[in-house]
């Protein structure tokens, strides 16, 4: 499992409040990106980071945001949830460099529902 | 961007028949091209990966090819048994960048007796 772990695994929340979504690393990677899956869509990336307070947006960063304050943590943020953000959402990393892509290894997901 | 299609959505095969899973992407720069395996409420797992200076790549009963000319790429599943029921996912890079992957939309594989 590459030592990632994500906390918690299942939260349902209402709408309008913030979450946090934990995910931990025991390997010290570079690399981590949050994804958030949903029927007919894949994995869609939502924010990555290159290291400690290095991150940036993916393709659907929009409501979210990412701190990595340490090379093993690496936290997303719903600042106000909505039910359009009710998804599975999976943290991963990568050993590639970045000159050499390599596999991502995911963690076990966060199943997040907004009522 | 990169962008990636994956078809079709679902497959359903008769165990011991082939299955095919074809991918295409848009980048002629992506160099780097993984499949991955979700069995249901698991993880996405890697399954095979191909890399752009290869056309073909084996393991035991799954292969996957590259044509880099048409930007696509394909799995291909022999001999399928019902632990190969799961949803697969094709991926490839964002150019320039370190692993940031753009994932197909997924195809669920039934294996039925």
């Amino acid at each position: 499992d590459a030592g990632i772990t994500q906390s918690p695994r299942h939260k349902v929340t209402e709408t309008g409040t913030p979450v946090t979504l934990r995910c931990h690393q025991t390997e010290n990677h570079r690399y981590m990106y949050w994804y958030r899956q949903d029927p007919g869509h894949g994995l869609r990336l939502i924010h990555y980071s290159y290291g400690v307070k290095d991150t940036d947006k993916g393709e659907v960063s929009d409501g979210y945001s990412v701190s990595r304050s340490k090379t093993e943590d690496f936290l997303l943020t719903l600042e106000s949830a909505t039910s359009s953000q009710t998804s599975v959402y999976f943290c991963a990393i990568s050993v590639g460099t970045a000159d050499m892509n390599t596999e991502a290894f995911f963690g076990q997901g966060t199943r997040l529902t907004v009522v | 961007g990169e962008n990636v299609e994956q078809h079709p959505s679902t497959l359903s095969v008769q165990e011991g028949d082939s299955a095919v899973i074809k991918c295409t992407y848009s980048d002629s720069a992506s160099n780097y091209f993984p499949w991955y395996k979700q069995e249901l409420g698991k993880r996405p797992q890697l399954i095979i990966d191909i890399r752009s200076n290869v056309g073909e790549k084996k393991d035991q009963r799954i292969a996957v090819t590259l044509n880099k000319t048409a930007k696509h790429f394909s799995l291909h599943i022999t001999e399928t048994q019902p632990e190969d029921s799961a949803v697969y996912f094709c991926a490839a890079p964002r150019p320039g960048t370190a692993s940031k992957l753009t994932f197909g939309t997924g195809t669920r594989l039934q294996v039925t007796l």
